[in-house]
């Protein structure tokens, strides 16, 4: 198993544009979940999914949209970059029937 | 509101000294407790984690104890190594069946010295 992966792992960014951050898993996991890590700040909640085509923000949702159309997949996309958008950003997914997260290493997003 | 308070860092350590990170946390009802670890230039790994009041935790040396009258849970290890050097999170999941939603703490840096 691959486990949760992420692309990209660095992205460089003008204010303005957007992309979208992937995240897969092959572990068939109902619930993933999307996190930013800023420095002293520990990680935020941005939006998580319970199944597919079922999604809920989190404690941080403001300019991030996501879908869920695959258990497997679940794509984090920024519509116009800010700064404050500038962290690391973290996928995880879990099985219903459990408590544990396992996380992706992270993609690095730089917005200038 | 919910969270999780933990002894700032960066902490630094010789090898085979005593660890303790400190973690208290403020939520309603009861909560399932973890510490996560997260090498540089990696994505976070569960250290160890538990579910009820009493219940300690343990996984490569570390413990942690659920406190539940002085809502904490503190890691400790009895001698660190070299390897050990990371930054290690306190978090709990309120409502694993809500998408296994976890409040984290900041986060305690750990540099550990020969």
């Amino acid at each position: 198993n691959a486990g949760v992966t992420q692309t990209p792992k660095f992205q460089v960014l003008k204010t303005g544009q957007s992309m979208t951050l992937q995240c897969a898993q092959d572990m068939n996991h109902e619930y993933m979940s999307w996190y930013r890590q800023d420095p002293g700040m520990g990680l935020r909640l941005i939006h998580y999914s319970v199944g597919a085509g079922i999604t809920d923000q989190g404690e941080v949702p403001n300019g991030y949209n996501v879908s869920r159309s695959t258990t497997e997949d679940f794509p984090l996309r920024l519509l116009s970059a800010a700064p404050s958008q500038t962290s690391v950003y973290f996928c995880a997914s879990t099985r219903r029937d459990q408590e544990t997260q396992y996380f992706g290493p992270g993609t690095r997003l730089l917005v200038l | 509101g919910d969270s999780v308070t933990q002894m700032e860092g960066p902490v630094t350590l010789s090898e085979e000294a005593f660890l303790t990170i400190n973690c208290t946390y403020t939520a309603t009802g009861y909560p399932s407790l973890f510490w996560y670890v997260q090498y540089p230039g990696e994505g976070l790994q569960l250290l160890l984690k538990a579910t009820k009041a009493d219940d300690k935790g343990s996984n490569k040396g570390f413990e942690a104890t659920y406190r539940k009258e002085t809502t904490s849970f503190h890691l400790e290890k009895g001698s660190v190594q070299v390897s050990d050097s990371a930054v290690y999170f306190c978090a709990f999941a309120k409502f694993y069946n809500q998408g296994g939603k976890l409040i984290f703490g900041q986060g305690t840096e750990l540099s550990v010295k020969p």
